[in-house]
């Protein structure tokens, strides 16, 4: 099976900053990775699909960009609403998908 | 509207089976996988396994291998998940999401939850 880390595991912003999240597979997946965000209590929500695709309807904020083993999600300037846990996914193996653990991003 | 509505939520017994329903509107429900994925409380996203609603084909993760069962009924655009055997480290939020095949492979379309508490 194809594992995910992410690093950090969690991490401490304010509004405004530049926020960088790197996901790593133990194999390579080409750019077969995706981005979720995940609020309390909340279903995830696709946020980046191929690495660097966004998905409809986020704000171009977010970005992705990786190929490979190494992949990172950028928020340009964190807003309030982007307090959440994120996590990547490799569909590199799909059907049979991984997820990383996922990184929490919390107010400074 | 292009949703996934799921069951409430249920509390079982261990041993016992649990049978969770997620009802695909908005689209054709045939037209894309559903795949099936749980999260423990305050844990990560596990990957369960996957249905195709149009053939009934299935495949699960090995953790769940005779466990499980993926069935759907594409008269009522539902898929259903049924674990059984419960034990207590199978509570938690069980989603339902729809994937898509191009231009990659992601699930762009999720289920609210159902939590299932196991608890004798």
């Amino acid at each position: 099976d194809i594992q995910m880390t992410q690093s950090p595991s969690s991490l401490s912003a304010s509004v405004g900053d530049r926020v960088t999240i790197t996901c790593r597979a133990s194999q390579s997946i080409s750019s077969y990775l995706n981005w979720y965000q995940q609020k309390p209590g909340k279903a995830p929500k696709l946020l980046i699909y191929a690495a660097s695709s966004l998905q409809s309807g986020v704000p171009s904020r977010f970005s992705g960009s990786g190929s490979g083993t190494d992949f990172t999600l950028t928020i340009s300037s964190l807003q309030p609403e982007d307090f959440a846990t994120y996590y990547c996914q490799q569909s590199y193996s799909t059907p049979r998908v991984t997820f990383g653990p996922g990184t929490k991003v919390d107010i400074k | 509207q292009v949703q996934l509505v799921q069951s409430g939520a249920e509390v079982k017994k261990p041993g016992a089976s649990v049978k969770v329903s997620c009802k695909a509107s908005g689209y054709t429900f045939t037209s894309y996988d559903i795949n099936w994925v749980r999260q423990a409380t305050g844990q990560g996203l596990e990957w369960m396994g996957w249905m195709n609603p149009n053939s009934g084909n299935t495949g699960y993760a090995q953790k769940f291998q005779g466990r499980v069962t993926m069935t759907r009924n594409t008269s009522i655009s539902t898929a259903y998940m049924e674990l059984s055997s419960l034990r207590s480290e199978d509570t938690a939020v069980y989603y339902c999401a729809r994937r898509r095949s191009t231009p990659s492979w992601y699930f762009d379309l999720w289920g609210r939850g159902t939590l299932v508490t196991v608890s004798s």
